[in-house]
């Protein structure tokens, strides 16, 4: 089956710091990628989606300037949070769809964010 | 816009005891709707979804659902619970043109006890 990765699976980091997180799809291509953040309890938020090649399209509320989106392959998408806070310590996840375009999306383990 | 309301945050059944998680969406045209389970501190697998076709969908870990049109309903069933089924579930919905942009529900708690 379509396996998605994510790097780092876990990381803490001080405040004002830029963490980066690596999304990548091991066996197919993924035109499009998407970025969720989720919080203790709570369902999946949609940040911003992904396409290769392209800029990214964020989210209404989400700042496109400390959440910085690449897409420069169809295997790898990027997500840095810039100048990191205390409330930006979460889950995140990242998904790929099919390139192919099946109506499909594989997601990631998802990286704990702990900023201090 | 379409939306997703899953009934019911916290669910608990005993084991070998029917699973029964319910979906209801709205959405104007045809939707593809989607269950996924997500254990602790993981990302979210696939456990089934529906495009076209057949209503009665399987999927994986012997769970299935049945999309109801008349009903707006993608209800996820197990006729038999696992304690490995404790989890948490998510049903979403996307339509063919919206670029595979998921809206999810709110998830529902599975317990099961022994």
């Amino acid at each position: 089956g379509a396996v998605v990765s994510q790097h780092p699976s876990r990381v803490i980091c001080k405040s004002g710091t830029s963490v980066k997180i690596e999304c990548r799809s091991l066996d197919f291509q993924a035109t499009t990628m998407f970025w969720y953040r989720q919080f203790p309890k709570q369902s999946l938020m949609l940040m911003a989606t992904s396409n290769e090649g392209s800029k990214a399209t964020y989210e209404q509320g989400v700042e496109k300037d400390k959440f910085l989106i690449n897409h420069a392959s169809l295997t790898l998408s990027t997500l840095t949070v810039t100048s990191a806070h205390p409330e930006d310590s979460s889950f995140y996840i990242c998904s790929a769809r099919d390139w192919q375009g099946e109506e499909t999306q594989y997601f990631g383990p998802g990286t704990r964010l702990l900023v201090l | 816009a379409q939306s997703v309301t899953q009934l019911g945050s916290h669910v608990s059944v005993s084991e070998g005891a029917l699973v029964l998680l319910r979906c209801n969406y709205s959405s104007s045209v045809p939707p593809y709707l989607f269950w996924y389970v997500q254990y602790p501190n993981q990302g979210l697998q696939l456990l089934l979804k529906y495009t076209t076709g057949a209503t009665l969908v399987k999927g994986i870990n012997g769970f299935e659902a049945e999309f109801k049109k008349s009903e707006t309903s993608f209800h996820l069933t197990k006729p038999s619970a696992h304690m490995s089924d404790a989890a948490e579930y998510f049903c979403a919905v996307t339509l063919y043109n919206q670029g595979g942009k998921l809206i999810f529900g709110q998830g529902t708690e599975l317990s099961v006890k022994p």
